[in-house]
């Protein structure tokens, strides 16, 4: 079954709020990556985190790892009609199997 | 352009069919995995290679087999086709493989719709 948890599974905001997903794994993970696929596209890699309690920001989004390292989440801060996609987290799971959550859908209402 | 190639990027076939799908990783780029996603779903991860051998297997089905040549290219291959495989099938590939394996890049990916 899925390991990987992510919620919310869907998510609609208006244009310059604030947009929040979270990533839960059943594991503890050696590092966590995040994806984002626009409509129609493909996964483009974000960041990936590795330290425990990790904090990474790319201008508008945030990146935090758990202390635990079992969970993971992504905050935009102050949403444009140009963050619309999906959201995965993603990370190896038994060894080299490299599993995406589930994902969180955006979108943003101009 | 992330520099996996994949091909065909649509198929339409029967079920009862066998089709192949190719995935070019990147230049340079070692490990390759192949992902499954239907419609409105996630990432369902099937199988990787790093360096032509088999290094994880996923939720592959029995019908579907993979192999990774030694230009390093891979080729999936689903036969028996049922409507239910009908989906967008990525390859990714990477530098590395294992827990710290880096960023995978993405091949625009073969959608395969299954009549």
């Amino acid at each position: 079954g899925q390991q990987v948890m992510q919620i919310p599974q869907y998510q609609h905001v208006q244009e310059g709020e604030d947009f929040t997903t979270y990533c839960n794994s059943s594991t503890t993970l050696s590092n966590i990556q995040w994806y984002k696929q626009r409509p129609g596209g493909h996964p483009v890699f974000l960041i990936q985190l590795v330290k425990s309690g990790e904090v990474k920001k790319q201008k508008r989004l945030t990146f935090q790892f758990g202390e635990a390292k079992k969970n993971s989440s992504l905050h935009i801060t102050a949403t444009q009609t140009t963050d619309v996609g999906t959201y995965f987290c993603a990370g190896p799971w038994a060894g080299n199997q490299f599993y995406f959550g589930t994902g969180t859908s955006l979108t943003v209402i101009p | 352009d992330s520099g996996v190639t994949q091909t065909p990027k649509h198929l339409i076939t029967a079920t009862g069919q066998r089709v192949t799908l190719r995935c070019s990783p990147r230049s340079g780029d070692l490990s390759v995995y192949w992902y499954q996603q239907s419609l409105d779903q996630g990432l369902q991860f099937l199988i990787q290679y790093y360096n032509g051998e088999e290094r994880a297997k996923g939720n592959i089905l029995e019908r579907f087999s993979a192999q990774q040549f030694p230009d390093l290219h891979s080729e999936l291959n689903l036969s028996s086709l049922e409507l239910g495989d009908s989906a967008l099938y990525f390859c990714a590939s990477s530098r590395r493989e294992g827990p710290r394996t880096g960023e995978l890049f993405f091949g625009e990916g073969s959608r395969l719709t299954v009549l």
